[in-house]
């Protein structure tokens, strides 16, 4: 079975940082572009970043550009999204989602920021 | 930034069809923007219905189809069940960049 699992959310302080982990079974991993999507509480899907299945290319939203770093280990097929320097509307459920035929999903991870 | 829009709310009968709508601020929606469909259910995770503008996952139920109509991505439910209800929220492709949609709530009823 394909199991994409996110973790790594909790609660920080505004200006803080974390760093979330999206573990990958069941599918080839190393050959998927990958994307990190956010949902606040109550709203929509907002896309957050992708990145190439060999890891040399991401791309950002401009809400987190120069704030969050998309970062793979196909050893380990495992995807991260560091964040740094978080706001408040940076709360949501972080959803980790491949693409095109492999455009699973995880569960989500929710990250809260607040003083 | 482009804006990605969908019908707010649409409400169809049970075994009625139906089409969601997505549209782009940039212009006509081409295969180019490689248009996703996403179906959400409360309390749970996004599920990809299309991808690619009309490519089914083995998980898509043969009632919903992608297309491309009147210079908009399209997702059309035939034979709507009450299990449907749901919120659908479309995905474009800008060179790299993506852009959800705000989502369109449909109702079967």
């Amino acid at each position: 079975d394909v199991q994409l699992v996110e973790s790594g959310g909790g609660s920080v302080q505004p200006g803080g940082s974390l760093r979330l982990s999206c573990a990958a079974s069941g599918f080839t991993f190393s050959s998927n572009w990958m994307h990190w999507v956010r949902q606040a509480p109550g709203k929509g899907l907002v896309w957050v970043s992708r990145i190439n299945s060999d890891g040399s290319s991401t791309i950002y939203a401009d809400s987190v550009k120069g704030r969050f770093t998309m970062s793979r280990d196909n050893a380990k097929n495992t995807l991260y999204l560091q964040m740094t320097s978080l706001r408040a509307e940076d709360t949501a459920v972080y959803y980790c989602t491949g693409s095109g035929s492999s455009a699973y999903w995880g569960q989500g991870t929710l990250v809260t920021v607040s003083s | 930034q482009a804006v990605v829009t969908q019908e707010p709310s649409l409400t169809v009968s049970p075994g009625g069809t139906v089409t969601l709508t997505c549209g782009s601020s940039t212009g006509a929606v081409t295969s180019g923007h490689y248009p996703y469909w996403f179906q959400q259910k409360p309390g749970h995770a996004p599920r990809t219905l299309i991808y690619d503008t009309n490519n089914k996952h083995s998980w898509t139920p043969a009632r919903f189809s992608g297309s491309l109509l009147g210079g908009k991505a399209a997702l059309t439910l035939s034979g709507a069940q009450p299990e449907d209800e749901a919120e659908y929220y479309c995905l474009l492709s800008y060179i790299g960049v993506r852009v959800f949609g705000g989502g369109t709530k449909l109702t079967v009823l």
